[in-house]
């Protein structure tokens, strides 16, 4: 069965570094794109960006494009989203989730608490 | 960039119909996706291309398209299906999926 797994919980000082991990299995990783998106407590989902795991291309939200970098792995099927010069309102769960044919997110993971906190 | 306007909240009594809506620009051109979300979990699909369900979502969820609104219903709300209730489509112009801000399904 299809599954994405996510690293867990982080703890972050603003101004620190945080890399995600989502490790996907029970189908080919090359062929759907994975999309991270965002939630900040209480608040609605917020896209952050995709990479196709073929060819490592990716795109990127414009708020967030001077401090994210997604990358791959294909030997482990893998995908990181690191976020850079954390801020307080970077706060959030994220989650990566599997993109089908330019419509829905049909598997997603269970999500990365990050806190950034001082 | 697109936009998706959804209603923060819905409240229903057990076992009555719980509709929620989902408005854009030109939404009837697109396709619809919908996304339950309970407390403390991640998002599930349940309904994709404006009314199809995946499997193992009970046929109490449906999805429908008209003009500049797409609605999710729920017949014979239970108390189980209290969740943030969201829609998303994908922008074609900006190459990226649109989320709307959610609405919360209480069960009365």
């Amino acid at each position: 069965q299809v599954q994405l797994v996510q690293s867990g919980a982080e703890v972050k000082k603003p101004g620190a570094s945080v890399k995600v991990s989502c490790k996907v299995s029970g189908y080919t990783f090359t062929h759907y794109y994975i999309q991270w998106v965002r939630q900040a407590p209480g608040q609605g989902l917020e896209w952050m960006g995709w990479i196709n795991p073929q060819s490592g291309g990716t795109k990127y939200t414009q708020t967030l494009q001077d401090r994210i970098t997604m990358t791959r792995d294909t030997s482990t099927s893998t995908v990181y989203m690191e976020l850079s010069s954390l801020r307080s309102d970077d706060t959030a769960i994220y989650y990566c989730a599997r993109l089908y044919s330019y419509g829905p997110l049909d598997y997603w993971g269970q999500g990365s608490l990050v806190t950034v906190s001082s | 960039s697109y936009v998706l306007t959804q209603p923060p909240s819905v409240s229903v009594a057990p076992g009555k119909t719980a509709n929620f809506t989902c408005g854009g620009n030109n939404i009837g051109s697109k396709k619809v996706h919908w996304y339950q979300q309970k407390p403390g979990q991640a998002p599930v699909l349940v309904i994709y291309y404006d009314s199809d369900r995946p499997s193992g979502i009970p046929e109490r969820f449906s999805g429908s398209h008209s003009g500049n609104t797409a609605t999710l219903t729920i017949s014979r709300v239970e108390a189980g299906d209290e969740a943030d209730y969201h829609c998303q489509v994908w922008d074609r112009s900006s190459d990226h999926p649109v989320f709307g801000g959610g609405t919360k399904l209480t069960v009365l």
